[in-house]
């Protein structure tokens, strides 16, 4: 089955850090840039970061600049978001998904972060 | 930074009901738009992109129109399967952004 799977969410303290993957199966990985995206549970969605296939173009949501690493794998199929100083702000569940043409069309179901003392 | 304005935030609507769905953008996007639907414990899914594609395996009763500022998603027939939470995103440019979602409830 063509699908994405989080894992890595937990809960951390604030300054902390964590980090993030995302396995991709049965689909060709190194063809599709990548993209983490968030949403607070009972909010909206907030896009986070962007890679290229070959992991050489990334973007951040000016929030995250400076404190969150976009990164893959493509030899293992993998995704990863590295968050370091973590702010209460930062808790919500992540997801990944796949971005052709900076559309997402397929995503995973996420994997939950919470930032609290 | 582009932003998404959908209306309305929450709809109450019928099985069979046509259901319309508007975004709106703070700047031209020209035709970079896309819908999806997201249920709850779901992954989101992906309806329309370009504003008017259909993706693939997406019912016929999803459309989608629009472009510049303005755009629509309509759901033709509503089914028992589409009471969800719809978003739209631009795809124009980084940073990369939703409207805050429309929840089509009975």
């Amino acid at each position: 089955e063509v699908q994405l799977l989080e894992s890595g969410g937990g809960l951390v303290q604030p300054g902390g850090s964590l980090r993030l993957s995302c396995v991709a199966s049965q689909f060709t990985f190194n063809n599709y840039w990548m993209t983490w995206v968030r949403q607070v549970p009972g909010k909206g969605l907030e896009w986070v970061a962007t890679i290229d296939q070959a992991g050489n173009e990334k973007y951040y949501v000016d929030s995250v600049k400076g404190r969150f690493t976009i990164s893959r794998d493509n030899v293992k199929n993998s995704l990863f978001l590295q968050m370091d100083s973590l702010t209460t702000d930062d808790s919500a569940v992540y997801s990944c998904a796949r971005s052709p043409i900076r559309y997402f069309d397929l995503w995973g179901r996420g994997t939950l972060v919470t930032v609290s003392s | 930074d582009i932003q998404m304005t959908q209306s309305p935030s929450s709809v109450s609507a019928n099985v069979g009901d046509r259901v319309t769905i508007t975004c709106r953008a703070s700047q031209g996007i020209s035709s970079w738009l896309a819908w999806y639907q997201r249920k709850p414990g779901e992954a989101p899914k992906l309806l329309i992109y370009g504003a008017s594609n259909l993706q693939s395996g997406v019912p016929s009763r999803f459309s989608g129109s629009g472009s510049g500022t303005e755009f629509t998603l309509t759901i033709s027939s509503l089914q028992p399967e589409d009471f969800a939470t719809y978003f739209c995103q631009q795809a124009d440019s980084f940073p990369l952004t939703f409207g805050g979602g429309t929840k089509v409830e009975i």
